[in-house]
């Protein structure tokens, strides 16, 4: 089945340091892509719709200049927390809907960044 | 009123029962429903993906979804402490509408 792979998996730095993780679908290409933020024993937060060669849409309330998303090509999406801050602590969690699939669902999620700012 | 409701409280179950989780939501332009497993510090796994209304089983899973009364359900047969997890539901309009998610069941069974 449709596979999307997420790194790093784990992540802790320093306040002020940007961070960026990678989301790749692996053997089937993705146009858009999903960004989510969770908290823990909450849901998933969808932050942004990452599009190939065209800009990200953010959600309401979500900075686009504090995240930043890339998705240069049809298999990568990076997500870039910049001068993150202990408030960004997270886990970070990209999806994609698989090749073939009927209205952009189901979506296939990768396995989470967990991203710690101390 | 949310778009997806699912109640979090956990529900533990002795090994062996039968799990029965549902959500009901409120947009009735909702066509694509699934529930997602997903084990701590994990991403959500794909369990069931039902398109409309209708029944759908996979092994010991069984999802079922009742557009009329904006209802869906998982069942989960001879359950396994294996799956011990949290289980969410999903659904959406389709193209590239956003998912929406309930809040999330943690279960756990009991071995």
């Amino acid at each position: 089945g449709a596979v999307v792979s997420q790194h790093p998996s784990w992540v802790i730095c320093k306040s002020g340091t940007s961070v960026k993780i990678e989301c790749r679908s692996l053997d089937f290409q993705a146009t858009t892509m999903f960004w989510y933020r969770q908290f823990p024993k909450q849901s998933l937060m969808l932050m942004a719709t990452s599009n190939e060669g065209s800009k990200a849409t953010y959600e309401q309330g979500v900075e686009k200049d504090k995240f930043l998303i890339n998705h240069a090509s049809l298999t990568l999406s990076t997500l870039t927390v910049t001068s993150a801050h202990p408030e960004d602590s997270s886990f970070y969690i990209c999806s994609a809907p698989g090749t073939g699939m009927v209205g952009n669902q189901p979506q296939h999620f990768g396995d989470g960044t967990r991203l710690s700012i101390l | 009123q949310k778009e997806v409701e699912q109640d979090p409280g956990p529900l533990s179950v002795p090994e062996g029962a039968i799990v029965s989780l549902n959500c009901t939501y409120s947009n009735s332009a909702f066509q694509y429903f699934m529930w997602y497993r997903q084990y701590s510090r994990k991403g959500p796994e794909l369990l069931m993906y039902t398109y409309s209304s209708g029944n759908k089983e996979d092994g010991r899973f069984t999802a079922q979804v009742d557009k009329s009364s904006k209802y869906i359900s998982l069942f989960i047969r001879d359950s396994q402490p294996s799956d011990s997890a949290t289980y969410l539901c999903a659904m959406s309009a389709g193209g590239n509408n956003r998912l929406a998610f309930g809040k999330g069941n943690q279960v756990v069974v009991i071995p």
